[in-house]
């Protein structure tokens, strides 16, 4: 059974700060590596992408993957109040299929 | 931006009856996805659909569920019989390419409540 893992919160954070979100995976073979936000009954929204080990950043959002160590994260640099939502970490299941975790919820404190 | 449409918003069903749920995806995708929701839970996959035909589905995806594509715009997904455990977000999805190279468009889900 392919697992996403993700602490599921709430994390609280600083308006400003740095916020941390992590996800860990069973799949050994996953290619694609996905962040998505979702507000309380919203659907969810991809916010970053990543495919190889290292770092990405696009304006704000840094995403880190680490295959060896099964490992993704999103870093979230100057949070906003804006920034508070369920973030969710997908992993590719096969061509087609994603395999979601749970989400972490981050509540940004002004 | 191109949007990926969802009717209803909101549908509520007696337990037992059909329901379907309409989608329109981005007009240039080729791939196209159901995903559901129950409430506090994980996103889950039902189906994908490519070339008007399923590519994938899930355990979930059981003979109560069909899709279709009946015309060039709609993706449309069906519960034949349902239940009360079938009460989710409904989102549909689609992309260009096949979905996990860079992610979906989610539509705005249909809220299935089943009583």
């Amino acid at each position: 059974q392919k697992e996403v893992e993700q602490n599921s919160g709430p994390l609280s954070v600083p308006e400003g700060a740095i916020a941390s979100l992590n996800c860990t995976y069973s799949d050994r073979v996953s290619q694609s590596f996905f962040w998505y936000r979702q507000y309380s009954g919203k659907s969810p929204e991809l916010i970053m992408s990543i495919y190889s080990n290292g770092d990405k950043e696009d304006g704000r959002f840094t995403a880190q993957l680490n295959k060896a160590s099964q490992y993704v994260s999103l870093l979230i640099r100057d949070s906003q109040p804006s920034d508070s939502a369920t973030y969710l970490c997908a992993v590719s299941g096969s061509n087609y299929q994603l395999i979601w975790g749970a989400g972490t919820k981050l509540i940004i404190k002004p | 931006e191109p949007e990926v449409t969802q009717t209803p918003s909101h549908q509520v069903t007696q337990m037992g009856q059909e329901v379907i749920l309409r989608c329109v995806p981005i007009s240039n995708h080729l791939y196209f996805y159901w995903y559901r929701q129950i409430l506090g839970q994980k996103v889950e996959f039902l189906v994908s659909f490519y070339n008007n035909e399923i590519s994938e589905k899930s355990e979930i995806f059981d003979d109560q569920f069909s899709v279709e594509r009946p015309d060039g715009s709609n993706f449309t997904l069906k519960i034949r019989s349902t239940k009360l455990e079938d009460s989710a977000m409904y989102f549909c999805a689609s992309s260009e390419t096949e979905g996990t190279n860079y992610g979906y468009t989610f539509g705005s889900g249909t809220r299935l409540t089943v009583v």
